[in-house]
């Protein structure tokens, strides 16, 4: 198993340019999310999803849209990037809600210029 | 509403010496708590989870964490510390009252020199 996997690595977006960070797991989970990691932070829940056409927001979700046509993937799209979303983006997926423990992806570090 | 404190930004040891990287937690309900490792560029893997049953958890590469309800604390805990133990490791809590959300502290940087 693969586990979590996120697409770009890193990238360099401009103020106003948009993008999607990809997030596909192959466990099977029907629970997903997608956090931001500031310097010297913990993490924050931007959106989650409790399956396939379920999304909900999480604590910082402005700025941000997201979308589960299928299980596997949960891409999250940012429509006009800010300097302020310049962080690292982490997706996750569990198997249960409340009691399961979360897996995460790599990362994708973000740079708003 | 949930929250999670890591009263420690850094915490030093030597190798062999015991360590404690301390968490202490608020729910409304019954806490959900977990502790999780981040290594550099890399994402957060899990380490022990305390749900239910005896407050001492027992977690990945010996680690182990005891729940303290009357002081609500979770401190994770080893016996004799390695370098490849040098990681930053955040608490999280879930209060089963407050729906989907896991509350991550702040995350403490554990620094383990030979």
């Amino acid at each position: 198993n693969a586990g979590v996997t996120q697409t770009p690595k890193f990238r360099i977006l401009k103020i106003g340019q948009s993008m999607t960070l990809q997030c596909t797991q192959d466990m099977n989970h029907n629970y997903m999310y997608w956090y931001r990691q500031d310097p010297g932070m913990g993490l924050k829940l931007i959106y989650y999803s409790v399956g396939a056409g379920i999304t909900d927001k999480g604590e910082v979700p402005n700025g941000y849209n997201v979308s589960r046509s299928t299980t596997e993937d949960f891409p999250l799209r940012l429509e006009l990037a800010a300097p302020s979303q310049t962080s690292v983006y982490f997706c996750a997926s569990s198997a249960g809600r409340m009691t399961h423990e979360q897996f995460f992806g790599p990362g994708t570090r973000l740079t708003v210029l | 509403a949930q929250s999670v404190a890591q009263p420690e930004d850094q915490v030093n040891v030597a190798e062999g010496n015991p360590l404690t990287v301390k968490c202490t937690y608020s729910v409304s309900g019954n806490p959900y708590l977990f502790w999780y490792v981040q290594y550099p560029n890399r994402g957060l893997q899990f380490l022990l989870k305390y749900i239910t049953g005896d407050n001492l958890v027992k977690g990945s590469y010996g680690f182990e964490a005891e729940f303290n309800k009357s002081q609500t604390s979770f401190h994770l805990k080893k016996p004799s510390a390695l370098v490849s133990d040098s990681a930053l490791y955040f608490c999280a809590v879930r209060d089963d009252n407050a729906g989907n959300m896991l509350t991550f502290g702040g995350g403490t940087r554990l620094m383990v020199k030979p």
